[in-house]
C-alpha cells in the first residue's frame, strides 16, 4: 500500500513555465513533508520541506503548498529552467526518520 | 566533510550469494536508514536505526539484515541474494526531524 501518492508520473514544460507536482497522504501521524530532487546516477537531495502547521513555504523558485484538511501538498517551480529537469519525489515522515516516498515525477523543461 | 558514503557503487551477485552493502556517515547523525529504488516504485524503506544498538524494520525488510554497532556505520546484509533484490540501494542519515542526507547509491544486480 502506497503511503504517499504522487502525480503526475511525468511532466514536460517550456522554459519559464510553472510545473506543479501533487502528493496526497492518509496517515495523519506524518509531521514532516520534504521534496527531493534526483539527477540520473545520483542520490536524492533535499529541495524544500514543510511541517503541517504551515500552509505555504517558499525557497527561491520552489514553493510548497500544504492543505492539512485535504491531506495534500504540492510543489510549484516558478520560472522553470532546463537545469530543473530531474526526477522529483515527495515524501512524508513521522518521528524524524521513517520516510515514505511517492513514486516520483520525471520533469523535463524544454529550452 | 564526506557526508554519507556508500560502497560499493556497483555489484553483480549470483543467486544465493551473500554480501554486505556498506554505509558510513561522518555527521554524527543519530538516524540512519536504507532504501531501495525500483522503477515506478519510488524509494521504499528497508530498515532504519535511531541510534547505535537500535534497529527496526521498514516497509520491505524481508531478505535483509542490519546492525548498528557504531553511530557512523550502518551496513545492510543480503544473506541469500535473489533476482528480486536487483535494485539501486540508498543509505541516508539525519538528525531527528531534520533534513536527510543520501549517499550516491549502490546498483546491485542479482543474476
Amino acid at each position: 500500500q502506497q503511503q504517499v501518492k504522487q502525480s503526475p508520473q511525468s511532466l514536460i514544460v517550456q522554459k519559464g513555465g510553472i510545473p506543479i507536482i501533487n502528493c496526497a497522504y492518509e496517515n495523519t501521524a506524518f509531521d514532516y513533508f520534504p521534496w527531493y530532487q534526483q539527477f540520473p546516477g545520483k542520490g536524492p537531495a533535499l529541495l524544500i520541506a514543510i511541517r503541517p502547521d504551515v500552509s505555504e513555504k517558499k525557497e527561491g523558485r520552489f514553493t510548497i503548498s500544504f492543505n492539512k484538511s485535504a491531506k495534500q501538498f504540492s510543489l510549484h517551480i516558478m520560472d522553470s529552467q532546463p537545469g530543473d529537469s530531474a526526477t522529483y519525489f515527495c515524501a512524508a515522515a513521522r518521528g524524524g526518520n521513517q520516510f515514505y516516498f511517492g513514486t516520483g515525477t520525471s520533469l523535463t523543461v524544454i529550452p | 566533510n564526506a557526508g554519507v558514503t556508500q560502497t560499493p557503487k556497483f555489484q553483480v551477485l549470483k543467486t544465493g550469494q551473500s554480501m554486505t552493502l556498506q554505509c558510513a556517515q561522518d555527521m554524527n547523525h543519530e538516524y540512519m536508514s536504507w532504501y531501495r529504488q525500483d522503477p515506478g516504485m519510488g524509494l521504499r524503506l528497508i530498515h532504519y536505526s535511531v541510534g547505535a544498538g537500535i534497529t527496526d524494520q521498514g516497509e520491505v525488510p524481508n531478505g535483509y539484515n542490519v546492525s548498528r554497532s557504531t553511530t557512523e556505520d550502518f551496513p545492510l546484509r543480503l544473506l541469500s541474494a535473489a533476482p528480486s533484490q536487483t535494485s539501486v540501494y540508498f543509505c541516508a542519515s539525519s538528525l531527528r526531524g531534520q533534513k536527510a542526507f543520501f549517499g550516491q547509491g549502490t546498483r546491485l544486480t542479482v543474476v
